[in-house]
């Protein structure tokens, strides 16, 4: 049903590693967001585009870089992480960027060893 | 930055009514506030939006107070299909310029039970 789909859906990886998540929306959307969902605690909005331009930055840590080449795709490239930074990690678009009716991606976990 | 209290879980028996409230004191005046439903392994499920009074759609209503400090989601007859937990999103980004945010709550886990 969901319009925005998420690749991989499971990544373990070392915390040398570098890997990318990708996310892709066929919802005609023009804003996309990523989401860290840890346990036990609420949705943390990481990064925000808006017709490929990022809007929105909470303050991330480097070692988390978005890449939104176009307004139907959206990676978040990791490297050097940290085991703190496994969780369940979220994409999700909207037809603006008020922040309203968003549709979410099915999600990556991510693990980190 | 509107912070949002949600009931950590609520639990409920099937064909009843579950009324879910969430508490955002600092809603600013451009806010709006949206529920969402997340199943495990799932990605949230847009419920309802509102800004204010009363909304109602095919799935739930959601109440808002002239003071607009809390809101209400309310499930009408409940099933087993509706266990699940239920966030609150107080906020709204980039209202006319500025940045501002969106704040999810803990969310609430309800279990609805035969």
């Amino acid at each position: 049903e969901t319009g925005v789909t998420q690749t991989p859906r499971h990544l373990v990886m070392g915390m040398t590693n570098k890997k990318s998540l990708k996310c892709e929306q066929h919802l005609g959307h023009n804003a996309m967001y990523w989401y860290k969902q840890s346990a036990k605690k609420p949705l943390e909005l990481m990064f925000v585009y808006s017709l490929e331009e990022r809007v929105e930055n909470n303050s991330v840590p480097s070692r988390f870089s978005p890449e939104c080449p176009n307004s139907s795709h959206l990676f978040l490239h990791l490297h050097t992480l940290q085991p703190e930074d496994s969780a369940l990690y979220l994409c999700a678009s909207s037809i603006g960027t008020s922040g309203g009716l968003q549709y979410f991606g099915p999600g990556t976990r991510l693990t980190v060893l | 930055l509107a912070k949002t209290t949600q009931p950590i879980s609520m639990d409920s028996y099937e064909g009843q009514e579950v009324n879910i409230t969430c508490s955002h004191n600092n809603i600013a005046t451009n806010d709006y506030i949206t529920w969402y439903q997340q199943f495990p392994s799932q990605g949230p499920r847009f419920i309802i939006q509102g800004y204010k009074t009363k909304v109602t759609n095919e799935v739930a209503s959601l109440f808002i107070p002239a003071d607009r400090k809390s809101s209400t989601l309310s499930l009408p007859r409940v099933s087993l299909s509706d266990t699940a937990v239920y966030y609150c999103l107080v906020g709204v980004l980039n209202y006319g310029g500025s940045q501002g945010n969106l704040i999810f709550g803990k969310g609430t886990k309800l279990s609805v039970k035969p």
